[in-house]
């Protein structure tokens, strides 16, 4: 799989957008990005994935660059609630299943 | 909206002891895993299952771990004789096609 290589830490103040880059630069042609999250010790949270087009969904929106080596993922109006451990992902899909690879990923404050 | 659940959410052992913790996946999905996270470090892969075999698993599931689906609901981890350090967070996951959804976790205490 593709390494990832993301900030260690980021602040942002809550109501404001949360942008979390994560850089990618050896993603092969079926590797898809992945985001989750993990809120103190639970289970990580699904938030989103995409293969080379921008995408959103309820929880944030997913931004690809064209050359596919870099993503960022938004949080439009961050909530105290939005505080976590967000981890970005590069993996094949098939058939026989596949394990996530979670590295460090970013810890991000939501400040009031 | 259906979501993976775990039992017991938090279990104590004696070391050398056997523990099996437990998952009930989403019902319609086809792949499962177990992840563990100790204390303060990442969340690592331990196995993947499917059509009641394991497809993948990594250098940490040694021949003291075992995963079995033994009705049509429940996903089970058994740790034969439990050390120190695998006192950790263990965390399940089904997938139908493409995303894995985790469940809430088990944190495991060796004594």
């Amino acid at each position: 799989d593709a390494k990832t290589t993301q900030p260690t830490s980021m602040d942002c103040a809550e109501g404001r957008a949360a942008n979390l880059p994560c850089n990618h630069s050896t993603i092969s042609g079926n590797e898809y990005v992945y985001w989750y999250r993990q809120i103190h010790s639970q289970g990580p949270q699904y938030i989103i994935h995409g293969l080379k087009n921008n995408e959103t969904n309820e929880m944030a929106s997913l931004i690809i660059t064209e050359d596919r080596k870099s993503s960022t993922l938004i949080l439009p109006h961050a909530t105290l609630r939005d505080t976590a451990v967000y981890y970005c992902i590069v993996r094949v899909t098939s058939n026989s299943g596949y394990a996530l690879n979670f590295g460090k990923g970013t810890s991000l404050l939501v400040t009031p | 909206e259906p979501e993976v659940t775990q039992t017991p959410s938090h279990q104590v052992t004696q070391m050398g002891q056997e523990v099996i913790l437990r998952c009930v996946p989403i019902s319609n999905h086809l792949y499962f895993y177990w992840y563990r996270q100790i204390l303060g470090q990442k969340v690592e892969f331990l196995v993947s299952f499917y059509n009641n075999e394991i497809s993948e698993k990594s250098e940490i599931f040694d021949d003291q771990f075992s995963v079995e689906r033994p009705d049509g609901s429940n996903f089970t981890l058994k740790i034969r004789s439990t050390k120190l350090e695998d006192s950790a967070m263990y965390f399940c996951a089904s997938c139908a096609a493409d995303t894995q959804y985790f469940g809430p976790g088990t944190r495991l205490t060796v004594l």
